[in-house]
């Protein structure tokens, strides 16, 4: 298997402009993650799917962040418009339903906003 | 609200020696996983610790679960430099519409020669 994919791995991006990050998360894995990981604030969950459906988006840290799962194979978390706070590693991960199966992080998207 | 935390966050240690990195955490739950990462890498799962009283090894790593004491420990063996990463431990809590980690604020673990 592939593992957790992930794209772009660089964003460099001006300030205002949209940024859409995407993750194709591990087949059969029907619990999908978005974090973000900053030096200041360490891993923050934003947002996680089950069965594509948002379960719990308390972790967004505002309406310029949206996220979507439209089919079990494909998400995108996106920033419209962006910030130079944004600026952080975005990583996405899965996992199945069962308790206790492991949870898998894509490589990450490392964002950059000027 | 779930509260993880991991100490000590800062972990100088020589080659060689013997540390105990310790993760507590504020629910009851039996179901805690560690991970490694290093630096402008992604998050690596080492183990899935699933009851109390689990204990799991691979290397100079040893991770056990103690569910009464709300703690898990990773102990670190004679620690050789490639051990060096910032370690995360992180507590699966399942919430009514789903299941989630919540992570300690991690480890950062540098092994000297």
């Amino acid at each position: 298997d592939a593992g957790v994919i992930q794209s772009p791995r660089h964003e460099v991006t001006e300030m205002g402009q949209e940024v859409t990050l995407r993750c194709k998360p591990i087949s059969g894995h029907d619990y999908l993650f978005w974090y973000r990981q900053t030096m200041m604030r360490g891993l923050e969950l934003l947002i996680y799917f089950n069965n594509n459906v948002p379960i719990d988006d308390s972790g967004m840290p505002e309406d310029r962040f949206s996220a979507k799962m439209p089919n079990a194979s494909f998400s995108t978390l996106k920033i419209q418009p962006s910030e130079p706070r944004d600026s952080a590693v975005y990583f996405c991960a899965s996992r199945r339903t069962y308790l206790g199966h492991e949870q898998y992080f894509g490589p990450g998207t490392r964002l950059t906003v000027t | 609200e779930l509260k993880v935390e991991q100490n000590p966050l800062f972990l100088s240690m020589q080659e060689g020696k013997n540390y105990t990195i310790y993760c507590n955490y504020s629910t009851t739950s039996d179901r805690l996983y560690w991970y490694r990462q290093d630096p402008g890498k992604s998050l690596e799962s080492l183990f899935v610790l699933l009851s109390n009283g689990a204990v799991k090894q691979e290397g100079r790593l040893m991770a056990s679960l103690d569910t009464k004491a709300r703690l898990s420990t990773l102990h670190i063996t004679a620690a050789v430099h490639d051990l060096s990463a910032t370690y995360f431990c992180a507590v699966d809590i399942k919430e009514t519409s789903g299941s989630r980690l919540t992570f300690g604020e991690g480890t950062q673990l540098t092994v000297n020669p």
